[in-house]
């Protein structure tokens, strides 16, 4: 079974820095999701990536995904105490039936 | 757009209730529901996936008497935590997926369950 680990574990970053998020799948990716979950609440969707090489950029967040590496990576720019939560990752099937969810990346970030 | 009501978002009940959590999708049809358990943490455990109409696809070690789960509507999908014991209390979350006939559509997630068996 698919396995995607997180890195890192958990991460506190001052106000403004910028921070780098990895995603590494045990299996070929054929697609990856980001959400963000706040402690003790739902998942908010963020991004999906479909294609080898696929950037996107949502406000100060942006995702890349290396299918040959079997990797995406989460960088968050001049980041804000709202940045702070859980970053999860998610893969799915070729169908994007089921996802499996990384261990995830707890972040804070300090005013 | 593509919001997701679960309800309700905090249960405290005793052993041997049963207990029922619904998932509702607001402003589109869901083909595909989702249940998943977190515990503290950790990263969600995918419960089962349940398709419109039809019976739900559980995940390996989840008790299918355990956990009933029915999706009679493209809007609504139940989980019923039968006869519940401690072990079971969780934080459960559902996700909905929308009908889409060609592109990848992402799940959105409700807010969570947090179930407490005393």
């Amino acid at each position: 079974s698919q396995e995607l680990e997180q890195s890192p574990q958990s991460l506190i970053v001052q106000e403004g820095k910028n921070l780098t998020i990895n995603c590494t799948s045990s299996k070929t990716l054929y697609g990856l999701y980001w959400y963000k979950q706040k402690y003790g609440e739902g998942l908010i969707f963020l991004m999906m990536l479909q294609k080898g090489g696929e950037e996107k950029s949502h406000e100060k967040i942006t995702a890349k995904l290396d299918e040959k590496k079997q990797q995406s990576s989460l960088h968050i720019t001049a980041s804000q105490p709202s940045h702070a939560g859980i970053y999860l990752c998610g893969a799915g099937n070729t169908g994007f039936q089921k996802l499996v969810f990384g261990t995830g990346t707890r972040l804070l970030v300090s005013p | 757009g593509a919001v997701v009501s679960q309800h309700p978002s905090w249960v405290i009940c005793k052993s041997g209730t049963s207990v029922k959590i619904e998932c509702r999708s607001l402003d589109f049809q869901a083909t595909t529901m989702f249940w998943y358990r977190q515990f503290p943490k950790q990263s969600l455990m995918l419960m089962a996936t349940s398709n419109e109409g039809s019976k739900a696809t559980y995940e390996q070690g989840v008790e299918k008497d355990k956990f009933l789960i029915n999706h009679a509507s493209l809007t609504l999908s139940t989980l019923t935590v039968t006869s519940a014991h401690p072990e079971d209390s969780s934080f459960y979350i559902c996700s909905a997926r929308e009908y889409s006939t060609g592109t990848d559509q992402p799940q959105h997630f409700g807010d969570g369950t947090r179930l407490s068996i005393l």
